[in-house]
């Protein structure tokens, strides 16, 4: 069984400052780690996603992402944030093997102010 | 190339009543996985399908079950409505080939929005 832990449930920060929301998991076996986004009333966007190789993940919108396997972490970073980027965002996991399912953290909601 | 498609968006039902939900994957894909989404347990795995059998199932009771057709869309269906089975019900496609060790991106719909009063 897998598990996600993600530290913060809100961040604020003012507009093009930077950004790093936290993410921790857990999990027996080899997983593939995932970071996705979901603005109000609609389905998730996924920003970026790590399977194997460089643990240094780019995804869409400037995001980034470090897998550590030692600190079984997988942190989501932008160094400079815009208002359109005020949105909840999901660390999520899924085992090699588990069709289909995702285990999601609690989500955190990133507010950016002017 | 259209997305996921939800049908429904929005519905509201009283206790004890019946619910289907439709969902339309992603051209080409075989793979359909619900899950539910409310602001006390987040977001949660319900069932997977793939080619018309269930591969996966959440810890949901039994009066959440669901299906998929031969053309790959799915419906799943919640009997007997309870005032907690209000939420976000989200739908993903997956090109997902059937191997093992199958690293298919989930591509999600916007979600039917149920309310049981």
């Amino acid at each position: 069984a897998q598990s996600v832990t993600q530290l913060d449930s809100q961040v604020p920060v003012f507009e093009e400052a930077p950004v790093e929301l936290r993410c921790n998991y857990s999990s027996s076996v080899s997983v593939y780690l995932f970071w996705y986004v979901q603005y109000p009333n609609q389905g998730l966007q996924l920003l970026l996603k790590y399977l194997s190789g460089s643990t240094l993940v780019k995804g869409i919108n400037g995001f980034e992402a470090e897998f550590n396997k030692s600190q079984t972490s997988f942190h989501l970073r932008k160094p400079s944030v815009h208002i359109s980027d005020t949105a909840e965002y999901f660390c999520a996991v899924r085992s090699r093997t588990s069709y289909g399912k995702l285990t999601f953290g609690q989500g955190t909601i990133l507010t950016v102010h002017p | 190339k259209a997305g996921v498609t939800q049908t429904p968006r929005y519905l509201i039902k009283t206790r004890g009543q019946q619910v289907t939900l439709s969902c339309s994957p992603i051209s080409g894909h075989r793979s359909v996985s619900w899950y539910q989404q409310t602001p006390g347990q987040g977001l949660q795995f319900l069932f997977e399908y793939f080619s018309e059998t269930q591969r996966n199932k959440g810890n949901f009771p039994g009066r959440f079950s669901g299906r998929q057709f031969s053309n790959s869309r799915s419906e799943m269906n919640v009997s007997t409505l309870e005032l907690g089975d209000s939420a976000l019900y989200l739908c993903a496609s997956s090109l997902d080939t059937g191997g093992v060790g199958n690293t298919g991106e989930l591509f999600f719909g916007e979600g039917s929005r149920l309310t049981v009063l």
